[in-house]
């Protein structure tokens, strides 16, 4: 089975840094996808990363160790937009999605 | 561009009914996928189809089948609703199954069986 853990609420202001973290234990690894849902609304894609190392788009950053079987997604300079939830995914030896229960952000003016 | 659509938006369903919700994308995807999201589990995988008929069952099939008649249309039936169903259902589609294949997700159905 695929368990993927990544912490319920996070809380930050508003121009600060957050980081959001996700461990993972699968049957196999192929690759680790992050998503972000505004409530009500459809996930959209933010990363993928399959190799080891940190993957930076913009204001947001993605980490990968698959030997410590962690990421991280790093968002920076927070703007209102971005309170949301941030789903960890991965994909197994199955080739399908696993989903974490996804982290809710909640960016404070 | 419409991407992925989804019908209706929202449903009350008596237990027992029989319901099926669309979806349709116009990307000329291979793969489709159904989810369901419930509060503190997460997106769970239903049923998958990597390219049109054929169809695979994912991580929480009972009570739900699906069909993959051509590539754009890909509706998921509830023969015989009941509670625990009440849910809401994501579909979703790329390009081809698994890898660093980004799903693209639909604007969901907001189900409830009562």
């Amino acid at each position: 089975g695929q368990n993927i853990d990544q912490p319920t609420e996070m809380t930050a202001t508003e121009g600060a840094i957050v980081q959001i973290n996700c461990t993972y234990q699968t049957s196999g690894f192929n690759g680790l996808f992050w998503y972000q849902q505004h409530a009500g609304e459809a996930p959209t894609f933010l990363s993928y990363n399959v190799l080891d190392g940190l993957e930076e788009k913009g204001r947001f950053s993605s980490f990968l160790s698959r030997s410590k079987g962690y990421s991280y997604l790093l968002l920076k300079e927070l703007q209102m937009k971005d309170s949301a939830s941030y789903l960890c995914a991965v994909i197994g030896n199955d080739y399908k999605l696993s989903f974490g229960a996804g982290t809710t952000v909640t960016v404070r003016a | 561009i419409a991407g992925i659509t989804q019908a209706p938006t929202s449903q009350i369903l008596a237990a027992g009914r029989r319901m099926t919700l669309r979806c349709t994308q116009d990307m000329r995807h291979n793969a489709m996928y159904w989810y369901r999201q419930d509060l503190g589990l997460g997106l769970r995988l239903i049923h998958y189809s990597n390219t049109a008929g054929t169809t695979g069952k994912g991580e929480v099939p009972d009570g739900y089948s699906v069909s993959r008649a051509n590539t754009d249309d890909f509706p998921l039936t509830l023969a015989s609703a009941v509670p625990s169903q009440t849910s809401v259902y994501f579909c979703a589609s790329s390009e081809v199954s698994g890898g660093a294949n980004e799903q693209f997700f639909g604007p969901g159905t907001r189900l409830t069986v009562l």
